[in-house]
């Protein structure tokens, strides 16, 4: 079965320090996602990525953050200036092209924990 | 998005069949209903999604019905594997794209 896959599986990095998170999304999907989760608590939507650009953003993707397709596989997260708030899990997401039979059905990775010391 | 109510945890026990019941009152016409389920440090995984009547895949049944107020996701004898958080989802499902919006989910429990 085609999975989303994620790397590094953790990362511990200093505050300040900039930090990449990788992604390759299912090959024939064109609808990327980041969503993030604190320990204990809800997955939150961070954004959504299709046709080269943001489509939506949550209040969390602020200028902190950004996201790119660098080639036609990789899908990733930046945070230009950790803070210790940004430790969580992130998960990558993608998802089939709209249709009669997509139903927005997104495939999620295992997901980095990143650790800000 | 409609608002959706599901119980905080459930426990059971192995072979046993487990009903999760999700409220949505303001569920919208064009709104789907999705489950997904959630292992410690993985990624949510889909289950199962349905608009009304009755669904059924190899994981699990979703039931739903005819005012689509509620719906119930059904594992039919359950192992110790299926120890995990379950989301219930409503909303306009048939555009890809979408965000999804979690919320606490249903914290399962299987006890041997």
């Amino acid at each position: 079965e085609p999975e989303v896959t994620q790397t590094p599986s953790h990362q511990v990095t200093q505050m300040g320090q900039e930090v990449i998170l990788r992604c390759v999304p299912i090959s024939n999907h064109l609808y990327f996602y980041w969503y993030r989760q604190i320990l204990g608590q809800k997955v939150e939507f961070l954004v959504s990525f299709y046709n080269n650009e943001i489509s939506e953003k949550s209040e969390i993707f602020d200028d902190q953050f950004s996201v790119e397709r660098p080639d036609g596989s990789n899908f990733t997260l930046k945070i230009r200036s950790t803070k210790l708030e940004d430790s969580a899990m992130y998960f990558c997401a993608s998802s089939e092209v709209s249709g009669s039979n997509a139903k927005n059905i997104q495939y999620f990775g295992a997901g980095t924990r990143l650790s800000v010391l | 998005l409609a608002k959706t109510t599901q119980p905080i945890s459930m426990d059971s026990y192995e072979g046993q069949e487990v009903n999760i019941t999700c409220s949505h009152n303001n569920i919208a016409t064009n709104d789907y209903i999705t489950w997904y389920q959630q292992f410690p440090s993985q990624g949510p995984r889909f289950i199962i999604q349905g608009y009304k009547t009755k669904v059924t895949n190899e994981v699990a049944s979703l039931f739903i019905p005819a005012d689509r107020k509620s719906s119930t996701l059904s594992l039919p004898r359950v192992s110790l594997s299926d120890t995990a958080v379950y989301y219930c989802l409503v909303g306009a499902d048939n555009n890809a794209g979408n965000m999804l919006t979690f919320g606490g989910g249903t914290r399962l429990m299987v006890k041997p």
